[in-house]
């Protein structure tokens, strides 16, 4: 079946404009979460939903980032007036269960790679 | 604070070598572990996951062990091939708050010269 997907895979935008980034997770999953990679690290942990709720936002890394899953399926994660810093690539991972389900593992899309000029 | 180390942060190896990847944690309060592996411009895809009860899991050429009590996993690699090569991410999962999250290492590019 078809895995986690996003869009765009890369996105150049200047300083200063705002960017949406989609993530399409695997039907009928519950979880979804957004970590941020940057160069050379591992993926950080940035928001949490279950179903549409946004049950964990604590990584999010200011009031310029916002995510939503209004129907509990797609995700968007946006960020406002975009930063250098915020140049990453950001992953969006799904899984079936909910928080409770630990031996449930998380499934990664590609990314998006965004590069702040 | 959870914080997970992985070492080396690069390793280069000639084919047909069996190589080990080290991850170490310092809060042992998880509930598994998990080996990823991510090549370039794709995201990362499950290799491995420990649970908190298990010592160890297999699949194929791949073995991860787990000693939660000392913070410690490796994954280990026999008769390494090109196509192995990539970069190695170790996450755990807490057992406490917030148990959904995953906190990864830095990685490990591995390099398997033909």
């Amino acid at each position: 079946g078809a895995g986690v997907s996003q869009s765009p895979r890369y996105k150049v935008a200047k300083r200063g404009q705002d960017v949406a980034l989609r993530c399409d997770p695997i039907s009928g999953h519950v979880s979804l979460f957004w970590y941020q990679q940057a160069l050379g690290q591992g993926p950080e942990f940035l928001t949490y939903f279950q179903n549409e709720a946004q049950l964990d936002k604590s990584g999010l890394p200011s009031d310029r980032f916002f995510a939503e899953r209004p129907e509990g399926s797609v995700s968007t994660l946006k960020i406002q007036r975009t930063q250098q810093e915020d140049s990453a690539v950001y992953l969006c991972a799904s899984s079936p269960g909910t928080s409770s389900f630990y031996t449930d593992t998380q499934y990664f899309g590609p990314g998006t790679r965004l590069t702040v000029l | 604070k959870q914080e997970v180390t992985q070492i080396p942060a690069a390793l280069s190896v000639p084919e047909g070598e069996n190589l080990v990847l080290n991850c170490s944690f310092t809060d042992s309060a998880i509930y598994n572990l998990q080996w990823f592996r991510q090549d370039p411009g794709k995201g990362l895809t499950s290799l491995l996951l420990i649970q908190s009860s298990q010592r160890e899991q297999t699949s194929g050429r791949l073995n991860a062990s787990l000693d939660k009590s000392s913070g410690r996993s490796t994954l280990y690699i026999a008769a390494s091939q090109p196509g192995d090569s990539a970069t190695y991410l170790c996450a755990v999962r807490h057992s406490g708050g917030s148990n959904y999250k995953l906190t990864f290492g830095k990685g490990t590019l591995l390099t398997v010269n033909p």
